[in-house]
């Protein structure tokens, strides 16, 4: 099957630093990826569409200046979380389509924790 | 836009018995509908879909069935074993353009030992 990647893990950082995320697909090219937030005990919400070479589609309540996404090849995508505050502390995870038919490969998940 | 509606949120069964989880969806136009799996911490992982011109899928344990005109499908996993505790999701896409994902909202499943 396809691999995504997501780099990091997990972060901590301080209230009011920027973050960046990394999803990668490994071994196939991903003209679109997708990032969802997901807090606990609820589920993945859209927040973004990551469209290479031109600007992401983001979803309704979700602030561009805030959570801005760059997919500037076919395999990667980054998502940064500006001046990030507690409450952006969440399970961030990317997917990417392979083909057209819909299945969905997801990166393993980025735990961003704010203080 | 699609909205994809789950219940029950919470189920408990006992080992060996069946669960059943159910989802709605609101867009006729979807087409493809995947169930996951996630474990705490961990991504969603893929356990059985069908796409709108099937009306079951069986993999061993698990099966889902799709009802078009009523627009609602259905997991059912049969003689559940203590692993199968996790969180599951329903899904619906309209495949077809690299259409985006609206998940259920979650049911976590309990086997009780």
């Amino acid at each position: 099957g396809a691999v995504v990647s997501q780099h990091p893990s997990w972060v901590i950082c301080k209230s009011g630093t920027s973050v960046k995320i990394e999803c990668r697909s490994l071994d196939f090219q991903a003209t679109t990826m997708f990032w969802y937030r997901q807090f606990p005990k609820q589920s993945l919400m859209l927040m973004a569409t990551s469209n290479e070479g031109s600007k992401a589609t983001y979803e309704q309540g979700v602030e561009k200046d805030k959570f801005l996404i760059n997919h500037a090849s076919l395999t990667l995508s980054t998502l940064t979380v500006t001046s990030a505050h507690p409450e952006d502390s969440s399970f961030y995870i990317c997917s990417a389509p392979r083909t057209s038919e819909g299945e969905q490969f997801f990166g393993p998940g980025t735990r961003l924790t704010v203080l | 836009g699609e909205n994809v509606e789950q219940h029950p949120s919470t189920l408990s069964v006992q080992e060996g018995d069946s669960a059943v989880i159910k989802c709605t969806y609101s867009d006729s136009a979807s087409n493809y509908f995947p169930w996951y799996k996630q474990e705490l911490g961990k991504r969603p992982q893929l356990i059985i879909d069908i796409r709108s011109n099937v009306g079951e899928k069986k993999d061993q344990r698990i099966a889902v069935t799709l009802n078009k005109t009523a627009k609602h499908f259905s997991l059912h996993i049969t003689e559940t074993q203590p692993e199968d505790s996790a969180v599951y999701f329903c899904a619906a896409i309209l495949s077809g353009g690299y259409q985006k994902v609206t998940f259920g909202t979650g049911t976590k499943l309990q086997v009780i030992p």
